[in-house]
């Protein structure tokens, strides 16, 4: 069973640009989170998906950054005009939602370091 | 609003030490906590978990007891090895009402043989 896979593992980008990351979960999990880590810090939520529906979303999260969930399996999240501030590890994972109560155990993938220069 | 508190590392230990990591947290409910650990070169990992007051959880030797009154969630082990050696983190997750997860800053353990 392949776990949490995430795409590109490294980006580096000039400022202003815009990057986009991907995460494919494990094949049978029905929810996906979104978390960014700085250097030194524990990672900080910034959304989360059931299927497709996008369930919460961080208030730290600013409007240049969007996640989609299409068609319930893989996610991708975009920044827009990236800044220094944007620097981070992007971590992605997922859980299995059975419809018992959470918490679910959330499977974490390795991570796309972001670096904007 | 919620927030976990590790204490800072790194912790350095000899093979066969006994380990404590302290960890309390601030929530305005009745928490699930957790016990996660980053390997080098690897993804978060679960460790262990428990979803209400007074339950322990354990898993490779390592254990940690969910304290309401002294809103605490310790990690400890008895016999560290070098293999041990990774970053602890944290967590709490304010479950069924939302599924994120908050986390602490994290404590490297390193382990010397």
């Amino acid at each position: 069973d392949t776990g949490v896979s995430q795409d590109p593992r490294h980006k580096i980008t000039k400022r202003g640009q815009n990057v986009t990351f991907r995460c494919d979960p494990i094949s049978e999990h029905n929810r996906l989170y979104w978390y960014r880590q700085t250097l030194g810090q524990g990672p900080e939520f910034l959304t989360y998906f059931q299927n497709e529906a996008q369930l919460e979303k961080s208030r730290l999260l600013s409007d240049r950054f969007s996640a989609e969930r299409p068609k319930g399996s893989f996610s991708t999240l975009e920044i827009q005009r990236t800044e220094q501030g944007d620097s981070a590890m992007y971590l992605c994972a997922s859980s299995l939602d059975r419809g018992l109560a959470a918490p679910y155990e959330q499977y974490f993938g390795p991570g796309t370091r972001l670096t904007v220069t | 609003g919620d927030s976990v508190t590790q204490m800072e590392g790194p912790v350095t230990l000899s093979e066969e030490a006994f380990l404590t990591i302290n960890c309390t947290y601030t929530a305005t409910g009745y928490p699930s906590l957790f016990w996660y650990v980053q390997y080098p070169g690897e993804g978060l990992q679960l460790l262990l978990k428990a979803t209400k007051a007074d339950d322990k959880g354990s898993n490779k030797g390592f254990e940690a007891t969910y304290r309401k009154e002294t809103t605490s969630f310790h990690l400890e082990k008895g016999s560290v090895q070098v293999s041990d050696s990774a970053v602890y983190f944290c967590a709490l997750s304010e479950a069924p009402n939302t599924d994120k997860l908050i986390f602490g800053t994290g404590t490297r353990l390193q382990v010397f043989p």
